[in-house]
């Protein structure tokens, strides 16, 4: 039983297109995360939610917006899509207290030629 | 703002040998700590935490101790095994009253047999 899940793994496109990542958790958590890791590793937060609601939203391009129609999914949408865009995207999430864990997917791997 | 510095990699260690990556952290308040792990090709996992002063997180053989005097939460082990190589990550959830989580570079360690 995969905890948080992400679709796709991989995800390769044009620059220009507008494309989406999916993120489900059956945990039953009720905050939920996007993260952009950078080519050098580097692991920024982009967005949280917190029973649907945006409760961090930080210094992100607004072609970036993130959609949770319900607890358990927050989806990530990626309007004309850009060079600089290429990353791996990870899902995560927590119950919802500061300290917390949180538990992230496996990743989508985005690739914009 | 809050951050978390990491010793830079990559740590290149015999199978057996101990390992030490430093992490100190820079916060208002007081955060909690944690130490992820990302194995070649897979998203994150919790390795350890503490939340509070002189915690100490383990699991794995891995251990961490919360230094308020040194604002530092260094990551040990006694005996590596070739199949630790993977990157760490230290972090800390920022104090207040939203869960973002705030990571160092991470740190690459490859354990050679």
């Amino acid at each position: 039983d995969t905890a948080v899940s992400q679709t796709p793994k991989y995800l390769v496109t044009q620059m220009g297109n507008d494309k989406s990542i999916k993120c489900e958790q059956n945990l039953g958590h009720d905050t939920m995360y996007w993260y952009k890791q950078d080519s050098k590793k580097f692991l920024k937060i982009m967005f949280s939610y917190n029973n649907k609601e945006l409760i961090i939203n930080e210094t992100v391009p607004n072609r970036f917006s993130p959609k949770s129609p319900d607890k358990a999914h927050l989806n990530l949408h990626i309007n004309s899509l850009e060079l600089g865009d290429s990353a791996v995207y990870f899902c995560a999430s927590s119950p919802g207290t500061r300290s917390d864990t949180q538990y992230f997917g496996p990743g989508t791997r985005l690739t914009v030629l | 703002g809050d951050s978390v510095t990491q010793m830079e990699g990559p740590v290149t260690l015999s199978e057996e040998a101990f390992l030490t990556i430093n992490c100190t952290y820079t916060a208002t308040g007081y955060p909690s700590l944690f130490w992820y792990v990302q194995y070649p090709g897979e998203g994150l996992q919790l390795l350890l935490k503490a939340t509070k002063a002189d915690d100490k997180g383990s699991n794995k053989g891995f251990e961490a101790t919360y230094r308020k005097e040194t604002t530092s939460f260094h990551l040990e082990k006694g005996s590596v095994q070739v199949s630790d190589s993977a990157v760490y990550f230290c972090a800390l959830i920022y104090g207040g009253a939203t869960n973002k989580l705030i990571f160092g570079t991470g740190t690459l360690l490859a354990v050679q047999p």
